[in-house]
């Protein structure tokens, strides 16, 4: 039972670097959505989907990208990353009309 | 924006005992989750509560959702060292269904 796969786990990066934060999940969910969570500020929503072809923006979209291609796929693209960004991001996904969200493992990411 | 807080942020018990947690927002909420998540691991649903005074039980985990529905409680009996763990609550924001939005989190230790 695969679920929610993040990849990958770990990742330093430089300032001004970019990167890809990939995520799948093989529940056939409509919804899916990128967190990051930092130290006292729980989970805040950086951009979320819910269905191929359509993104939105949550709480704090800026410095990061999304597409939906495939209702499988949801990548996260950082473009130059800043220091700020040293985060742990979980990718999420859902049924549409469901209230179960399911989280990956979570990718650390540190920027420096 | 629609904000929830939770409280106490920390918490650390001995096993055995007794903790209430709490979460509050001053939204009327749609409905709220809570969470758990263990070190290193994404979060994982324990209950959602819908109902206005509804009280969801699950083993030593009493859940209750205010009358006005704008707070919620998690109460656990008898605490054990495998409850230790960040407890969140989340729910739908007011101005986007889609958009899930979580609370800072509780962050309980329970001591053997």
């Amino acid at each position: 039972n695969a679920g929610v796969t993040q990849t990958p786990k770990f990742q330093v990066l430089k300032t001004g670097q970019s990167m890809t934060l990939q995520c799948a999940q093989d529940m056939n969910h409509e919804y899916m959505s990128w967190y990051r969570q930092d130290p006292g500020m729980g989970l805040r929503l950086i951009h979320y989907s819910v269905g191929a072809g359509i993104t939105d923006q949550g709480e704090v979209p800026n410095g990061y990208n999304v597409s939906r291609s495939t209702t499988e796929d949801f990548p996260l693209r950082l473009l130059s990353a800043a220091p700020s960004q040293t985060s742990v991001y979980f990718c999420a996904s859902k049924q549409g009309t469901g209230n179960t969200i399911y989280f990956g493992e979570g990718s650390w990411l540190t920027v420096v | 924006t629609q904000l929830l807080e939770q409280s106490p942020q920390f918490l650390s018990i001995q096993e055995g005992e007794n903790l209430t947690v709490y979460c509050n927002s001053s939204s009327v909420f749609s409905s709220l989750q809570w969470y758990r998540q263990e070190p290193g691991e994404g979060p994982v649903l324990l209950v959602t509560v819908v109902t206005g005074g509804e009280v969801k039980k699950l083993k030593r985990l009493t859940f209750q959702f205010g009358d006005a529905r704008k707070d919620s409680s998690l109460h656990i009996t008898a605490a054990q060292p495998g409850d230790t763990g960040l407890y969140l609550c989340a729910t739908h924001s007011k101005t986007s269904y889609d958009k899930v939005i979580f609370g800072p989190g509780t962050s309980l230790s329970v001591i053997p």
